[in-house]
């Protein structure tokens, strides 16, 4: 079965420094991996996914995810961040049969400080 | 108008009160989902389905049904409510196909404060 951990309940950043949430994974075969962000009173965003490829992806709002199939991490990233950044972040798994649902971490929260 | 609409999006009841929150889309997709956000413990699946006449529990399925009426409806209901089914609730849908990964579309969420 597929699992995700997401080591940090809460993250802190300055605004305009550099940012990275962690994920790390577990599935059989090769994973589609999804990271998707949350801000309050609002429902699930997609933000980018990993699906084969390329091991650096792009997505919404200018974040990326670097994907290490050495050390089965997914890490999601921006070069600057945004007070508006701050949200709770979800990092999800499944595998590429397609046949079981999307697995989620606990979620991240991010706070981005001015 | 949102792609995927939940209702309620909030409701307050009792203990013992039978509840059912709905979920309609109008993106298309056959398999939609009915999550559980607590603090603390992320998104958990209660119940999915693939399409109109597949039903399947998810992780924590006890105290809950549901009924796909449609493929573009999809209820959940609490039979009999309990303070600790106090959380938020999502529904989600996807496809899968060629050009289309399975990433989930949520709803804005139907938050329910049971008594």
């Amino acid at each position: 079965a597929q699992s995700v951990a997401q080591p940090e309940d809460q993250v802190n950043v300055a605004e305009g420094n550099p940012l990275t949430v962690k994920c790390t994974y577990s599935v059989s075969g090769n994973p589609y991996l999804f990271w998707y962000v949350q801000y309050p009173n609002r429902g699930l965003q997609f933000l980018l996914k990993y699906i084969t490829g390329d091991n650096l992806v792009k997505g919404s709002y200018g974040f990326e995810a670097e994907f290490n199939k050495s050390q089965t991490s997914f890490h999601l990233k921006k070069p600057s961040a945004l007070v508006s950044d701050s949200a709770l972040y979800f990092c999800a798994v499944s595998p590429p049969s397609g046949n079981t649902p999307l697995v989620f971490g606990k979620g991240t929260r991010l706070s981005v400080i001015a | 108008d949102a792609d995927v609409t939940q209702t309620p999006r909030n409701r307050i009841t009792k203990t013992g009160k039978r509840i059912m929150l709905e979920c309609s889309q109008t993106k298309g997709h056959d398999r939609m989902y009915w999550y559980r956000q607590d603090p603390g413990l992320g998104l958990r699946l209660i119940y999915y389905s693939f399409d109109v006449k597949d039903i399947n529990k998810g992780e924590i399925s006890d105290g809950y049904s549901v009924s796909r009426q449609a493929q573009a409806k999809f209820s959940l209901s609490l039979e009999s409510a309990i303070p600790n089914q106090t959380a938020l609730y999502f529904c989600a849908t996807s496809t899968r196909t060629y050009t289309n990964t399975g990433e989930l579309f949520f709803g804005e969420g139907s938050r329910l404060t049971v008594l």
